[in-house]
This record gives C-alpha cells, structure tokens and sequence, in this order.
C-alpha cells in the first residue's frame, strides 16, 4: 500500500474557524490531489500539486486554498469554514507506474457547526 | 465538460454476476479506471481500461468501448464482502497534473 496518511482524522469545528488538514506521503511521488466526498457527489477535486510550489484549482476550489512546500506534504487550508464544507476529504498521490493510478489516503472527517 | 454516469445503486445475490455500467461525455480521454470503496473506508483501485477490448483479473474484468464512450465492471462469484461503492473515473489527458473526474459510484448490495 501506498505510504500516505491524513491528519487530523476526525475534526469538529464552528463556521467562520480556519481549518487546515495535512496529507503526507512517503512515497514520494510527484502528483498530490485534495478531493470531497459528499452524498449524491461522488468525490470532486478541490485542489491539486503537480510538484513542489506548483498547485491549481480542481472542480470545487472556491473557500480552498493548497500548498505544498515540500514533496511530502500537501496541505488544505478552509480559511473560513462554512456548514457546506462538511464533508470527507480524501488524499490522494500518484507517479508513473503501469497506469499512473491515484492511491487514497484514509480521509479526514469534517464536521463544521 | 466532463459527464460521467453510473447507476446508483444495485442489488445482487451470492454466487451470482453482476455488471455496472458506466458512461462518460468528456472532452478528452485518456484511459478509464475502476475503485472500490467500502462503507468509511477509502477507494482502492481495481482496473484500468485505455484501449477497447475486456481486461480480466480474477473474479473482476473491466470492458471500454470508446466509441461508445461505455465502460462495465464485471464481478463474478459474488461474494458478501463485495458489497461495496464502485467508482468510474476518467482521465483527462489534457490537465498537467493527471487529472480524474469521477462519477457518481454505484453502491452494490449483496444479499445472501
């Protein structure tokens, strides 16, 4: 399995609080992705880093923002957390191999009140 | 634009077959993936379809037509712990960064 976890795990928060979740690897690959997973949705991108200080915005990046100062790190920043950002956010990496598949993190539980 | 469709849910028996559709309109195509997820867990992948043709892996196959734009999951000899999310996703060749856009999923219930 790939080496890749998410903190925190679980987190409550009241709206309006900035929020920021950590996605490590140890892979190092190149390619990090932070997406939402909500009911009805499926998982969305929000966000996503193709190397070292290169980010841009996925499907659902309004109220996000990303950085990524090192290789093994990808961090999500809610700067303002709304009830609508509820969700489970989900990590993910990817590099070369036979289909260049995206592995996922364990996912962080957002609750925001 | 990016639309990708799957059913959302199904049912199916132990021991039985079952095939999940998924259809996709996007504005480019570089292959097409198939992920488990199981209830709190996170997806894990299962296949990968580029060219036209059926990929077998054990008791899982996955088809693409890409001039239909269709693609199924097979699962054979169901078994309880398939009861599952199945997750469609496409690639987009044009993004820099690998880019998936995934469908809805389709939650599979086995029954006994």
């Amino acid at each position: 399995d790939a080496g890749i976890t998410q903190s925190p795990r679980h987190k409550v928060t009241e709206t309006g609080t900035p929020v920021t979740l950590r996605c490590h690897q140890t892979e190092n690959h190149r390619y990090m992705y932070w997406y939402r997973q909500d009911p009805g949705h499926g998982l969305r991108l929000i966000h996503y880093s193709y190397g070292v200080k290169d980010t841009d915005k996925g499907e659902v990046s309004d109220g996000y923002s990303v950085s990524r100062s090192k290789t093994e790190d990808f961090l999500l920043t809610l700067e303002s957390a709304t009830s609508s950002q509820t969700s489970v956010y989900f990590c993910a990496i990817s590099e070369g191999g036979l289909y260049n598949e995206q592995f996922f993190g364990p996912g962080t539980r957002l609750t925001v009140l | 634009g990016q639309n990708i469709d799957q059913p959302t849910e199904m049912t199916a028996t132990e021991g039985a077959i079952v095939q999940i559709n998924c259809t996709y309109q996007t504005s480019g195509f570089n292959g097409l993936f198939w992920y488990q997820q199981h209830a709190g867990e996170a997806p894990t992948f299962l296949s990968y379809n580029v060219l036209d043709g059926l990929e077998e892996k054990g008791r899982f196959s996955s088809f693409l037509s890409r001039s239909k734009g269709y693609s199924y999951l097979l699962l054979k000899e169901l078994q309880m712990k398939d009861s599952a999310s199945y997750l469609c996703a496409v690639r987009d060749p044009l993004s820099a960064g690998n880019m998936l856009t995934f469908g809805g999923g389709t939650r599979l219930m086995v029954k006994p």
